[in-house]
């Protein structure tokens, strides 16, 4: 089944512990993004990749890093997570064709709580 | 970023009614996609436009790609109770290109069965 897939679903961490949140598609996709959701301000962009090992920033990057050394994964990392990153955060995957997105597809989410 | 302009923010119908929903950008698009958010989910893609003027269903659902290329509009006819939840537009510029999609702020649909 062509999907993206996001680990964890849920996760509760402390102020300043490093995490890692998980994101692969299989379906062979070149853009890869993450967003995060929040009542009453919509989806919001963090960071986007075009690309294997090209990666950029979207309007919230702040606090955030990602990579992107294989096609199929692309990890969101919070060095040093804080309450204003609790959120619902989402992975994105899509074809990219003459600079079209084709089959934008959203992972089940991760739902971060940071205390 | 920038935002389009979704409307309705909330519906509230009888079951067996059709929804209408629209959204509106101030710049063209290429792309519209409708997608539809159930609780803590992940937003599912129901319909992608990719001309303008086109129409194209899915089921129950038909979506239509503006003539001015600023606007796309979603119905759902003979609404059940399943299809309860949030609907999101988005919209990719010409511009900005594939790296930027832009999205409505979601219409809530609930349904009285």
């Amino acid at each position: 089944e062509a999907q993206v897939t996001q680990n964890p679903r849920y996760l509760i961490t402390v102020t300043g512990k490093k995490l890692t949140v998980t994101c692969s598609q299989n379906m062979n996709h070149e853009y890869m993004s993450w967003y995060r959701q929040d009542p009453g301000l919509g989806l919001r962009q963090i960071y986007y990749s075009m690309n294997v090992e090209v990666t950029d920033k979207g309007d919230v990057p702040e606090g955030y890093k990602v990579s992107r050394k294989e096609k199929r994964n692309f990890p969101l990392i919070l060095e040093s997570p804080s309450p204003n990153q609790t959120s619902l955060y989402f992975c994105a995957s899509s074809q990219y064709r003459r600079d079209r997105v084709y089959g934008y597809t959203f992972g089940s989410g991760t739902r971060l709580t940071v205390v | 970023g920038q935002q389009l302009n979704q409307s309705p923010q909330s519906m509230f119908i009888q079951e067996g009614e059709d929804v209408s929903m629209n959204c509106t950008s101030s710049s063209i698009f290429n792309t519209w996609l409708w997608y539809k958010q159930d609780p803590g989910e992940g937003p599912v893609l129901l319909i992608a436009l990719y001309k303008a003027g086109e129409l194209t269903s899915n089921g129950r659902l038909t979506a239509q790609f503006g003539i001015t290329r600023k606007d796309s509009f979603l119905n759902i006819s003979a609404s059940i109770p399943s299809d309860v939840g949030i609907y999101f537009c988005a919209g990719q510029s010409p511009i900005q290109g594939a790296q930027k999609l832009v999205f409505g702020q979601g219409t809530r649909l609930t349904i009285n069965p």
